[in-house]
């Protein structure tokens, strides 16, 4: 049984720190790793893909992956309060566009982030 | 570009009824996927079709499930009885190739 935990929170940070997200995965296999956006109600959002060991930053935000550990996490700077929301994190068993068999995501329940003014 | 669109938004409907959804992709994407979320419970993957035909449909839950995509452009997911368990948001999703999707707003069902 392929499995993505994540602490389900609610994580609570004050505006303008960092939050950081967390999620490890069981199917040592998994290459691309994934984490989404979803506010209440909402359908999720693609905020950040990653697929090497090591970091990857996009604006405030940055993902981490170490394969060995098994472990992706999803910190954000200067967090805001538009930020409150669920973040899920999704992991794949095929490299990025590999363009081969399914590409079926596994999700975590999510971490609720609240971030207070 | 316009996104997924998915309807109805919400539907609720008696157990032993059956209710069909819609999703239409994002123009262009041959891999078109269907997801659920059961309250209380993650998001669980249902099938994958690229254009017409059906990828992986390993997570579907039973034969009481029936999903189309008919000339590789939208898709339809059937229940056929429904069941009080299959309760929950449906999300259709598209991609041009592997790696991050774009997902639909979704279809919350609701048997009662």
């Amino acid at each position: 049984q392929k499995e993505v935990e994540q602490n389900s929170g609610p994580l609570s940070v004050p505006e303008g720190a960092i939050a950081s997200l967390n999620c490890t995965y069981s199917d040592r296999v998994s290459q691309s790793f994934f984490w989404y956006r979803q506010y209440s109600g909402k359908s999720p959002e693609l905020i950040m893909s990653i697929y090497s060991n090591g970091d990857k930053e996009d604006g405030r935000f940055t993902a981490q992956l170490n394969k060995a550990s098994q472990y992706v996490s999803l910190l954000i700077r200067d967090s805001q309060p538009s930020d409150s929301a669920t973040y899920l994190c999704a992991v794949n068993p095929l490299g990025g566009d590999s363009g081969a068999g399914s590409y079926q995501l596994t999700f975590g329940k999510g971490t609720k982030l609240s971030v207070i003014p | 570009e316009a996104g997924v669109t998915q309807f109805p938004s919400h539907s609720v409907i008696e157990k032993g009824q059956t209710v069909t959804l819609r999703c239409d992709p994002i123009s262009g994407h041959d891999n078109l996927y269907w997801y659920r979320r059961v309250m209380g419970k993650e998001i669980k993957f249902l099938l994958h079709f690229v254009k017409e035909s059906k990828q992986d449909e390993s997570g579907m839950p039973n034969n009481r499930f029936l999903a189309e995509r008919t000339g590789g452009t939208y898709s339809t997911l059937k229940v056929q009885p429904a069941e009080l368990e299959d309760s929950g948001v449906y999300f259709c999703a598209s991609s041009q190739a592997g790696g991050g999707y774009t997902f639909g707003s979704g279809t919350r069902l609701t048997v009662v």
